[in-house]
């Protein structure tokens, strides 16, 4: 079986712009988080979706968003992208919710110049 | 708030043992898991445990202390395939989402011949 999937895998964007990172979950998961990682740190919970529902989300502004389709795939949104954004945009997917174990994709990197 | 601290770096040589340790401060406990990932790589899971004791898995084992908040993770019999950054996670609250994880800076374990 596939494992999660994200495109792009890498990307350079200018301060402002809006970018867009999808993710495809492994066949069966229902839930999809979104983490960020800034090089030598762990990753930052963004967002948990589940079932299309936004069951959390982490200390984020409002530039950030997503949602989940009926396919159980995602898509992170960020707006007005700010030179911090730069950083490993991890998805996360698990058979259902409440799970400590997490399949993770290998990422999009973004770079905001 | 939920914190989790860790070593930054453990080096070691093959085929010896290693501990890396993790402290945790969290309100409300789901369990401590442990991920590894590689230079340019995404998380991957190793082990978890929800109750106090050691879990083992092959070369690698999982031990927790709740009435302590701490939790260790063995490497036994080193390869130098095990030179990654190793990461400590516990399971945020409820009202963050169920399947958000909070993660620890990372240990970075260099294994030397």
């Amino acid at each position: 079986d596939a494992g999660v999937t994200q495109s792009p895998t890498h990307l350079i964007k200018t301060r402002g712009q809006q970018v867009t990172l999808r993710c495809s979950p492994i066949s069966g998961h229902k839930s999809v988080s979104w983490y960020q990682q800034v090089l030598g740190q762990g990753p930052q919970f963004i967002f948990q979706y589940y079932e299309k529902e936004e069951r959390g989300r982490g200390n984020f502004p409002d530039r950030f968003s997503a949602r989940q389709f009926p396919n159980y795939s995602s898509e992170l949104n960020v707006n007005a992208l700010l030179l911090g954004d730069s950083a490993l945009y991890l998805c996360a997917s698990s058979l259902l919710e409440g799970r400590n174990e997490q399949y993770f994709g290998p990422g999009t990197r973004l770079t905001v110049t | 708030g939920q914190s989790l601290e860790q070593p930054s770096e453990v080096t070691a040589v093959e085929g010896a043992i290693v501990q890396i340790n993790c402290t945790y401060q969290t309100s409300g406990f789901y369990g401590l898991s442990w991920y590894q990932q590689h230079d340019g790589g995404a998380p991957t899971f190793l082990s978890y445990n929800a109750l106090d004791g050691l879990e083992e898995t092959g070369r690698f084992s999982s031990f927790l202390s709740r009435s302590d908040s701490y939790g260790y993770l063995l490497l036994q019999e080193l390869q130098m395939k095990d030179s990654a950054s190793y990461f400590c996670a516990v399971r945020g609250s409820v009202s963050g989402g169920y399947n958000k994880l909070i993660f620890g800076a990372g240990t970075r374990l260099a294994v030397h011949p």
